[in-house]
């Protein structure tokens, strides 16, 4: 499909363990977002690649949230020693280059529950 | 402060009748962008409309209409003729600066309801 696409769609796992969430983005977008999203709120941002690069990670709410693009497309992000306030959708969005006007497309999400 | 406030946490609609969710929003930056999107059951976002706080003209897309005033900082969204399909969250979202900031700054959205 022409969308951003996430995997998995929901995630079930125990406090303690390590999960990964993958994003695919739309072909030929250099800008990629992360964003969590709680039971009856608005996201909020958690980090922002243009290309493989970080260029802001200020939303990561602490060092078990890490997040990669090694690539340039596909990123990854990770959540170590999970805890059950990390429950949450986590949505990925691309846009073409990141500039201010422009759109971001988002994918359907990743359902996260820490049990 | 809260950067964007809609303050409809719910509303009920009749179909085919006209309905406006409101946003108002606040900022120091002369350049920003303001958007709304539109979160059905199924979880996905969906851009619905943009508008920048330099165009002159109100933002519109279809039977979505944006609202737009500056001096109040508020962008409403307005949907004519509503559809049942339109039953949904609707968030509004702010992002500013000329391109050092990249991140989207959200409202707790809208449920929006159509009844038949």
């Amino acid at each position: 499909g022409a969308g951003v696409s996430q995997t998995p769609s929901n995630k079930v796992t125990e406090k303690g363990k390590y999960v990964e969430l993958r994003c695919d983005p739309i072909s030929g977008h250099t800008a990629l977002y992360w964003y969590r999203q709680s039971l009856g709120q608005g996201p909020e941002f958690l980090i922002y690649f243009q290309g493989t690069g970080a260029a802001d990670d200020s939303g990561l709410p602490n060092d078990r949230f890490f997040a990669v693009r090694p690539e340039g497309s596909v990123s990854t992000l990770k959540i170590q020693r999970t805890e059950r306030g990390d429950s949450a959708v986590y949505l990925c969005a691309s846009s073409p280059e990141g500039i201010v006007r422009e759109t971001q497309y988002f994918g359907p999400g990743t359902r996260l529950l820490v049990l | 402060a809260q950067k964007i406030t809609q303050t409809q946490p719910g509303m009920f609609v009749q179909e085919k009748e006209a309905v406006t969710l409101d946003c108002t929003y606040d900022t120091s930056d002369p350049s920003y962008g303001l958007f709304w999107y539109k979160q059905p059951s199924s979880g996905e976002m969906i851009f619905l409309i943009y508008q920048g706080s330099y165009d002159q003209q109100n933002a519109t897309e279809g039977r979505y209409s944006l609202n737009f005033q500056k001096a109040r900082k508020s962008a409403n969204l307005v949907i004519s003729a509503s559809q049942l399909g339109d039953s949904a969250m609707y968030f509004c979202a702010m992002r500013e600066g000329l391109g050092s900031n990249y991140q989207l700054i959200w409202g707790a959205g809208t449920k929006l309801i159509i009844k038949p």
